[in-house]
């Protein structure tokens, strides 16, 4: 099984700054990866797929980086409605295993 | 646009069999290409995916849960569903369906299950 590690846990960040997530695989997982957020209450909203390609609709402030092993999300300057709860997920071993990321939660600073 | 929608009975009781549907709405469950999976939520925890099936009725599982795991389609109600057999308190969680490719968009709501003695 392949596993992700997010960090930092939790990302204390200002409304305007840059935030910088990263997922790391424990092996190769190409470019398959997708990023989500979650929202208190609310299901997860797919962001990224490809690494780094943005779903329909998703604000050209998020933007998806690496391939391999390593990754990151940038939202380039934080508004209210991003401070939420990011995932990675990868899918290299799709259709049989699939695996998240234990999150990162980005909070107001 | 594409909806899902799950249903199922809140609370259920341990070591008994958990049920989910998970109802397709504004598509074909049919269409070519797209997979439906569920995945799990525990409360204040992360997402862990459960597994995957196709129209066809070929199933993918995560091999953690595989020995207690069943999921089904039914195409003539456009809709699939989640079994869990012998469930104990953590397996409670909000438990989501979601269309798939290969990652996972949209998704539904959620439910939640609570598994109690």
């Amino acid at each position: 099984e392949i596993v992700m590690t997010q960090s930092p846990a939790t990302l204390s960040v200002s409304p305007g700054e840059r935030a910088t997530l990263s997922c790391r695989a424990s092996q190769s997982v190409n470019s398959n990866l997708a990023w989500y957020q979650q929202k208190p209450g609310q299901a997860p909203r797919l962001l990224i797929y490809g690494a780094s390609t943005r779903a329909t609709g998703i604000p050209a402030r998020f933007s998806g980086s690496g391939s391999g092993t390593e990754f990151t999300l940038t939202i380039s300057s934080l508004q209210s409605e991003d401070f939420a709860v990011y995932y990675c997920q990868q899918y290299n071993d799709w259709p049989e295993g699939l695996t998240f990321g234990g999150g990162t939660k980005v909070e107001i600073k | 646009q594409l909806q899902l929608q799950e249903s199922g009975p809140g609370l259920v009781k341990t070591s008994e069999s958990l049920s989910l549907t998970c109802s397709v709405s504004g598509g074909s469950i049919t269409s070519n290409g797209y997979f439906w999976g569920w995945i799990r939520q525990p409360p204040g925890q992360g997402l862990e995916w459960i597994g995957t099936v196709y129209y066809s009725g070929t199933t993918y599982y995560n091999s953690s849960l595989k020995s207690r795991v069943t999921i089904s389609v039914d195409t003539s109600k456009n809709q699939f569903s989640l079994n869990l057999n012998s469930v104990t308190a953590a397996d409670t969680a909000v438990y989501y369906c979601a269309r798939l490719t290969s990652y996972f968009h949209p998704w539904g709501q959620g439910a939640l299950i609570t598994v109690s003695a």
